[in-house]
Formats: structure tokens, sequence, C-alpha cells
């Protein structure tokens, strides 16, 4: 079964600090995708980023970065120099990939971590 | 592009009554949606996942009776809460799968349900 835990529930932060969100995931697919979504207070998710399981390289886009690291299972996410418009609930998310036997590519969603912003 | 809307975007009902929900993909074809349930501050619970011209499958302890979804086109679905009661109040999230091999699922902005 597959499974995705982000740890952090909540964290606050004031602007310009930079802040990383943990996602910690299980699963048995050699091949899966893994998934940050945003959901501001409009309650809207807002897809951020995909990853493939056979691409390890690190991404940047913007003041986001996102490490992969199949050795611990981890995909974290940083914001740096955060803004009042980065807070939000942050979901992790994991799903089976073509290949997988997935009919469907559910996604496995973590708790979300909600993200404060102080200015 | 991959931009999905839901109507109505808020609804307030009668317990009794039965209320449509409407995911629409906007400028891409979905040959799957799904149709979400998310209670206040938790995570999104998969309720159903629907494919076009086939019946939906339904999630554990989710009522298929309950919970009627249609997926008559590829770029519409439909989510009817029958006989809704307070219980049933929740916002309820759906996605479209971007066909190919990525798998991305794009989310709708969401419905939000109160039954009085």
């Amino acid at each position: 079964a597959q499974k995705v835990t982000q740890a952090q529930t909540e964290i606050s932060v004031v602007e310009k600090e930079d802040v990383t969100l943990d996602c910690v995931y299980e699963t048995r697919d050699t091949t899966y995708y893994l998934f940050w979504y945003k959901q501001p207070p409009s309650g809207e998710l807002v897809f951020l980023i995909r990853r493939n399981s056979f691409d390890e390289q690190n991404e940047i886009s913007g003041r986001y970065s996102w490490n992969f690291q199949k050795s611990t299972s981890s995909f974290n996410f940083t914001i740096t120099a955060s803004q009042v418009v980065d807070s939000a609930v942050y979901f992790c998310a994991l799903s089976e990939a073509p290949g997988s036997g997935g009919s469907n590519y559910k996604l496995t969603f973590g708790k979300g971590t909600l993200l404060t912003v102080n200015p | 592009g991959a931009v999905v809307s839901q109507h109505p975007s808020r609804v307030i009902c009668k317990s009794g009554t039965s209320v449509k929900i409407e995911c629409r993909s906007l400028d891409f074809q979905a040959t799957t949606m799904f149709w979400y349930r998310q209670f206040p501050k938790q995570s999104l619970m998969l309720m159903a996942t629907s494919n076009e011209g086939s019946k939906a499958t339904y999630e554990q302890g989710v009522e298929k009776d309950k919970f009627l979804i249609n997926h008559a086109s590829l770029t519409l679905s439909t989510l009817t809460v029958t006989s809704a009661h307070p219980e049933d109040s929740s916002f309820y999230i759906c996605s479209a799968r971007l066909v190919g091999a990525t798998g991305t699922q794009y989310f709708g902005p969401g419905t939000r349900l109160l039954v009085l």
C-alpha cells in the first residue's frame, strides 16, 4: 500500500525566511510519480510539480525548489525568501505510474502542511 | 492550459433534497475524473474514480447510491448527492487526469455544500 507522510502539521515563518516542507513516502512500485500541490484559503488545489521516480534531479522554479532523494524516500519542498502569498496548505502526493498495473493513477495524499508566512 | 471548472462553487440546500455538482475540463479531454471530499483542516479523501462511458469505481465506505456519478463525455463528470443530510456537508473537489504518461491530475476549485 502507498503512504505519504507529512510530519509537519503547521509551520509559521516570518516573511523572507526560507522554509522546507518535508514529505516521506512509501510504495512497493518501482515506477511512480510524486507531486506537490498548494491549497490556498480559496480551496482550489494548484499543481506545483510532478517528479518521475526515475528522475532524481533536483528542480528549481523561481523561489521554489524540490529535493528528491530516493534513498530516503523523501521529496522535500523548499520555499526561498517566503512571502505572505505563500501562506497555504501544501500537499505532497504519490501516484502509481504506467507499467505498475495502475489503470487510473489514483493519488495518495499526505495530510498536508499548513504554512503561515507572517509579514 | 489544463483548467478544470466546477459548478456550483457553493450550495446550500435543505435536508432531503438532491444536489448535482458539475466538473468540466475546459481545455483538454479527460478520460478519467476523480471526486474527492475534504473536511475542514483535513486531507483529501478520494470518493470515486470516474471513467468516461463506464461506471464509476467507488472507494471503500462510499455509498454509490448516495453519491451518483456520471461521466457522460470526455469533458464532463457530475456528482449527485442524493437525499442530502447535514453530515454530507463538506467541500467536494473534482480533478481530471491529463491523458498521457504523466497522469497529472488537475483540480477544480471545489464546491462547498451546506445541508441544513
